[in-house]
């Protein structure tokens, strides 16, 4: 079966400091890959997706930055964190012409 | 821009009562989806509604897509404290591999 694991659950960071989320699946091949930001109690913000290696689709332009080294593999990054990226990040998977996302447990992050 | 409102946003309910939350857009959506989060969680997907005027159960849901495939419902009967949490709906934005998702609806279902 197919499972997804972002981590870390929780993380606090100071201002100007970098990020790196990991994202990975497991249990499928060629999955399209998504980053989504959530704002306390609210709906989701997509804020990247990738269809394959290597390929990166942005839709929000800010600091952060994605990227696909391996195939189920997705990394959400920063080189310096602001306090608006404080929010709940969420790593999602969905099988290519397949309806609908498996999302994984998601990252709390607060920057202060 | 396809935008999908959720309402109502936030809804207090005891025990026992019947609600429905409504997912609305301007625009044609091939399929939609609902999902269930509970607090510092990932969202579930609930259902997955294709063709338009379908209706899906799922034990005490009923999911149905509108004829037009521009809308959609929830309700839920005799509504339990498990059901408490945010649901929100999801469609492909048209000719992308992107989902937008809806506003949001806060349920409560108190004992």
């Amino acid at each position: 079966s197919q499972t997804i694991h972002q981590w870390p659950a929780t993380l606090v960071q100071p201002v100007g400091s970098p990020l790196s989320l990991e994202c990975t699946v497991e249990g499928t091949s060629n999955p399209n890959l998504y980053w989504y930001r959530q704002a306390a109690g609210r709906g989701l913000q997509l804020l990247f997706y990738s269809v394959g290696i290597g390929q990166i689709s942005s839709e929000v332009p800010q600091n952060l930055s994605a990227s696909r080294p391996q195939d189920r593999q997705f990394i959400l990054s920063s080189k310096k964190l602001l306090l608006s990226d404080s929010g709940f990040y969420l790593c999602a998977w969905r099988a290519g012409g397949k309806h609908g996302y498996t999302f994984g447990s998601g990252t709390r992050l607060t920057v202060v | 821009t396809q935008l999908l409102e959720q309402s109502p946003q936030f809804l207090s309910i005891q025990e026992g009562e019947n609600l429905t939350v409504y997912c609305n857009s301007s625009s044609v959506f091939s399929s939609l989806q609902w999902y269930r989060q509970e607090p510092g969680e990932g969202p579930v997907l609930l259902v997955t509604v294709v063709t338009g005027g379908e209706v899906k159960k799922l034990k005490r849901l009923t999911f149905q897509f509108g004829d037009a495939r521009k809308d959609s419902s929830l309700h839920i009967t005799a509504a339990q404290p498990g059901d408490t949490g945010l649901y929100l709906c999801a469609g492909p934005t048209s000719g992308t591999y992107k989902y937008i998702f809806g506003t949001g609806t806060r349920l409560k279902v108190l004992a």
